[in-house]
């Protein structure tokens, strides 16, 4: 059964600061892997894919890494902004058209 | 395309009544998805459909949740009875698939914020 970590729970950080959001699961056997936005009451918004065969997506000042052997993604903010504090969640997508979703990690921005 | 649409946002109730939540997944998605969001367990899925059949329902915690889809633009989730441990986010989501232009993303919907007293 996959299981997906994402460590911290929490980050505040400055603006400006360039940070980093791990992800970590247990069954490399992915199809690909997703990084969602989700704001305060509202839904989910995908941010990045990366397909299995892929080793990083970028867009704007975002990039999402993938490594399958060490079972690791991160996705790194460059510049940060208050805009960006809202929590990210990592999703894993295997065989089927399931996602397996990790707990988030809620990230503030401070101005 | 007004996105993913979800009725109610917010829904409280009292234990033991049935409670029907909507959705309306995006036009020409084959597939539609209703996950449940808490703190202790977070984002967990619990059935989804492809071309209005269900494919999967082995995330539906017992028999007192039942979930619908009549036809393409049209999906429900009902939980009867209701009990407080219900208490969650439910949200609805829909995806074009494999074969859509932007394969494998799952569009979600605002969710229904569900208090079970």
């Amino acid at each position: 059964k996959q299981e997906v970590t994402q460590i911290p729970a929490a980050l505040s950080v400055p603006e400006g600061e360039n940070l980093v959001l791990n992800c970590s699961f247990t069954d490399s056997a992915i199809y690909n892997l997703q990084w969602f936005r989700q704001d305060p009451g509202k839904g989910l918004t995908s941010l990045l894919l990366i397909q299995s065969s892929q080793r990083e997506q970028t867009s704007g000042r975002l990039n999402a890494s993938l490594d399958k052997s060490s079972g690791r993604s991160t996705l790194y903010i460059a510049a940060s902004q208050p805009g960006d504090s809202a929590t990210y969640l990592c999703a894993l997508q295997g065989g089927s058209e399931k996602l397996v979703f990790g707990k988030g990690t809620k990230l503030t921005v401070n101005p | 395309d007004a996105g993913v649409i979800q009725s109610p946002r917010h829904e409280v109730t009292e234990m033991g009544q049935e409670v029907t939540l909507r959705c309306k997944p995006i036009s020409g998605h084959d597939y539609l998805f209703w996950y449940r969001q808490t703190m202790m367990r977070g984002l967990e899925l619990l059935i989804y459909f492809n071309n209005n059949v269900p494919i999967d329902d082995s995330g539906m915690p017992e028999d007192r949740f039942s979930a619908k889809m009549p036809n393409a633009s049209f999906s429900t989730l009902k939980i009867q009875p209701s009990e407080p441990r219900d208490s969650a986010v439910y949200f609805c989501a829909s995806s074009p698939g494999r074969g859509g232009s932007r394969r494998d993303t799952q569009y979600f919907g605002p969710g229904t914020r569900l208090t079970v007293l």
